[in-house]
C-alpha cells in the first residue's frame, strides 16, 4: 500500500518550453507532498512543500514563479517546470507524508522520479 | 537543524561479504525517526529500514540491519551477505525537516565485486 505513482518517467524538452510533473497517490490521500531535486551524484533536496488545497511552501532560492506546485486534490500533486533552461535539468522525486510522524517507515513513500532533460 | 553526515563517498565490498555504511546525526529534538533508502541508478528510492528513538533493540530486516547507538548519535546501516544488486546509492535520512520532510545525507555509493 501507499503507492504515489510519479510521470513521466523521463522528458526531454527545449528550452523555454513548459514541463508538468505529476505525482499521484493510488491507495490513499496525500495530505502532504514533498518535492525534492537532485542533481548528479548528489543527495536530494527539498525544494517546496505543497499541502492539499492551500498554497506550496517553497525553500530559500527556489523560484516560486519557475516551479509552480498544484496540490488540488488529495491524491495529486503537480509541479510545473516554466520556461525550463538547461540549468533545470534534474532529477525531480516527489514524496508523499502519510501523516504526522513515521510509521514503520511508510511514514514516507516516494514516486519514482523524472529525469528532466532541457535541450 | 537536523544533520545527516555520511562520511563515506563510496565503498567496495566484495560478494558475500558483510558491508557497514555510517551515518551520524545531530538533532536537538526528543523523538525523531532514522531511515535509510537504497536508490539504484533507475532513480527510484527504495525505502530498507526504519528505526525510532525510542526503539529498544536495533531495527533489522532481511539482510539489513541499524547498529543505532543514540548517545553516539550514530545510525550505521549493516548489509550482510552482500549481493551484486546492493550496488548503489544509499542514503540515510531522518525526520526533523522544518516542513515534516526527512533530512538526507550525501549518500554513499556502494559497489559489490563479483
Amino acid at each position: 500500500g501507499a503507492v504515489v505513482s510519479q510521470h513521466p518517467s523521463w522528458v526531454i524538452c527545449k528550452s523555454g518550453t513548459s514541463v508538468k510533473i505529476e505525482c499521484r497517490s493510488l491507495d490513499f490521500q496525500a495530505t502532504t507532498m514533498f518535492w525534492y531535486r537532485q542533481f548528479p551524484k548528489q543527495s536530494l533536496m527539498l525544494m517546496a512543500t505543497s499541502n492539499e488545497g492551500s498554497k506550496a511552501t517553497y525553500e530559500q532560492g527556489v523560484e516560486k514563479d519557475k516551479f509552480l506546485i498544484n496540490h488540488a486534490s488529495l491524491t495529486l500533486s503537480t509541479l510545473t517546470v516554466t520556461s525550463a533552461h538547461p540549468e533545470d535539468s534534474s532529477f525531480y522525486i516527489c514524496s508523499a507524508s502519510l501523516g504526522r510522524g513515521p510509521l514503520r517507515g511508510y511514514g514516507y513513500t516516494f514516486g519514482s522520479g523524472t529525469r528532466l532533460t532541457v535541450v | 537543524a537536523q544533520k545527516i553526515t555520511q562520511t563515506q563517498p563510496g565503498m567496495f565490498v566484495q560478494e558475500k561479504e558483510a558491508v557497514t555504511l555510517d551515518c551520524t546525526y545531530d538533532t536537538s529534538d526528543p523523538s525523531y525517526g532514522l531511515f535509510w533508502y537504497k536508490q539504484p541508478s533507475s532513480g527510484e528510492m527504495i525505502f530498507l529500514i526504519y528505526q525510532g528513538s525510542y526503539d529498544q533493540q536495533n531495527a533489522t530486516e532481511g539482510r539489513y540491519s541499524l547498529n543505532f547507538q543514540k548517545a553516539r548519535k550514530s545510525a550505521n546501516l549493516v548489509i550482510s551477505a552482500s549481493q551484486l544488486g546492493d550496488s548503489a546509492m544509499y542514503f540515510c535520512a531522518s525526520t526533523g525537516g522544518s516542513q515534516g520532510n526527512l533530512i538526507f545525507g550525501k549518500g554513499t555509493k556502494l559497489s559489490v565485486k563479483p
